[in-house]
């Protein structure tokens, strides 16, 4: 079956650790998206990336950095710049012409 | 500025009765318009879609969604809710062709009474 799969489901760290999160879709998208979701808010978008080798930052940046090396894979690292990194972080790709998001299980990050 | 809203953060129905759900959004031409369901811990789940053609579109688990122009609205809608409809549910939207972002409302908590 086609999806995205988000590992691990749930991460813990201790602070001032940099952390990656996976994201893999096999959906043959070409754009794949990073979100973070705090407890009672909506989705903040944190990076995009459109094509391969080429991603824009979203609306909350900081802190965080991302590659894409592969059309599959879109890992999110969460740096020790990240002031409040704990959340829920969901992963998405899109068909490009409406932009119909299609979106991962989450990983939900602690940092201790 | 474009922007979603949903203008109700919690909703509480009892089983069995009807549902509406309002979105609003901001923007002068038709946008592309999406309802999401999260269940807690959960991914979002794409429940139903409006991009052109009839204004009223049917989803998934017997939810339906009218798109009117002249009130900016895409509300989301079930004639009689079940237990499992308890969940979180977002409206989101592309409020400009070829914008390569989707824009959330905050979303809004159905709970439902037994």
């Amino acid at each position: 079956d086609g999806g995205i799969t988000q590992s691990p489901k749930y991460l813990f760290r201790k602070e001032g650790q940099n952390v990656t999160l996976s994201c893999e879709q096999n959906l043959n998208h070409d754009a794949m998206y990073w979100y973070r979701q705090d407890p009672g808010q909506g989705l903040r978008l944190i990076y995009y990336s459109q094509i391969v080798n080429d991603f824009q930052k979203g609306d909350i940046a900081e802190g965080y950095s991302v590659s894409r090396e592969k059309k599959e894979s879109f890992p999110l690292t969460v740096t020790s710049a990240q002031k409040n990194p704990t959340a829920f972080y969901l992963c998405a790709s899109s068909i490009p012409q409406y932009n119909e998001q299609f979106f991962g299980p989450g990983t939900r990050l602690t940092v201790l | 500025a474009q922007s979603v809203t949903q203008p109700d953060i919690h909703i509480t129905v009892s089983e069995g009765a009807s549902l509406e759900l309002r979105c609003n959004y901001s923007y002068g031409a038709t946008p592309y318009l999406f309802w999401y369901v999260q269940s807690p811990g959960q991914g979002l789940q794409l429940l139903l879609k409006y991009f052109s053609g009839d204004t009223l579109v049917q989803g998934i688990k017997g939810f339906e969604a009218e798109f009117k122009r002249s009130q900016s609205s895409f509300n989301l809608r079930k004639p009689s809710v079940h237990w499992s409809d308890a969940a979180e549910y977002f409206c989101a939207a592309v409020l400009i062709q070829g914008a390569q972002k989707l824009v959330f409302g905050q979303g809004t908590r159905l709970t439902i009474n037994p």
